[in-house]
């Protein structure tokens, strides 16, 4: 079945610009939206943004500014980079396959298989 | 607005019934989905579109979802059901989880 695995280094500085990957196995990316999640110590789940295959991007407003999202088809990943961090921007990152059901009171959008996490602290 | 509200805790004896409500403006207009997440763990699907269980969750958990409110059910709670919820949804092109509940079982 579909594995992601979170890819990137766990030590960020301030300032700096924080990039992941996330890494796609038992399946191909060429299909579905792929989605990135945050969760802050003790704090629950954010949505950062998605891609979709054809490398169309959606992101959160909250974060749109420093967000950018991609995607190599031939090595199955995706990445996220996210600048000029903060400590605030601490937290566990998620990957996730965003699916989606189209019904007769329109589309829903869920996301079934998730990543393990990666945990990314900004410090000095 | 796009927020979705949900109350912060939950507390429910084995055997008993759990219900987790999910607040948003027109929320039955859209679909809501629901994951548990336990510590130190990734978020698990258990309901999407309102009310369908993925393959392997047990029949136990249910949901609904109607005018402002989608309601994750959980019916003869067990321990293993002790964990946080977040629902979600799709509104404008973009997902929005709800605040989370966390579910205890004493």
């Amino acid at each position: 079945q579909v594995q992601l695995q979170e890819s990137g280094p766990g030590l960020v500085k301030p300032s700096e610009t924080l990039s992941l990957t996330c890494t796609v196995s038992g399946g191909s990316i060429s299909t579905y939206y792929w989605s990135w999640i945050r969760q802050p110590p003790g704090k629950g789940l954010e949505w950062i943004g998605y891609i979709y295959y054809s490398g169309s991007t959606k992101y959160n407003p909250s974060l749109q500014s420093r967000v950018t999202g991609s995607l190599d088809t031939s090595k199955n990943q995706f990445s996220l980079k996210l600048s000029s961090v903060t400590a605030a921007d601490t937290a566990v990152y998620y990957c996730a396959r965003l699916n989606y059901y189209d019904g007769s009171g329109g589309t829903g959008y869920y996301m079934d298989v998730w990543g393990k996490g990666t945990t990314v602290t900004v410090s000095s | 607005s796009n927020e979705l509200t949900q109350p912060p805790s939950v507390s429910v004896s084995p055997g008993q019934t759990a219900s987790i409500t999910c607040s948003g403006d027109k929320l039955g207009d859209k679909y809501a989905c629901w994951y548990q997440q336990k510590p130190g763990q990734s978020p698990v699907l258990v309901i999407y579109q309102d009310s369908e269980r993925p393959s392997g969750i047990p029949e136990r958990f249910s949901g609904s979802n109607s005018g402002n409110t989608a309601t994750l059910t959980i019916s003869g709670t067990q321990t293993m059901d002790e964990a946080d919820y977040y629902c979600q949804a799709w509104d404008s092109s973009t997902v929005v989880f709800g605040t989370g509940t966390k579910v205890t079982v004493l």
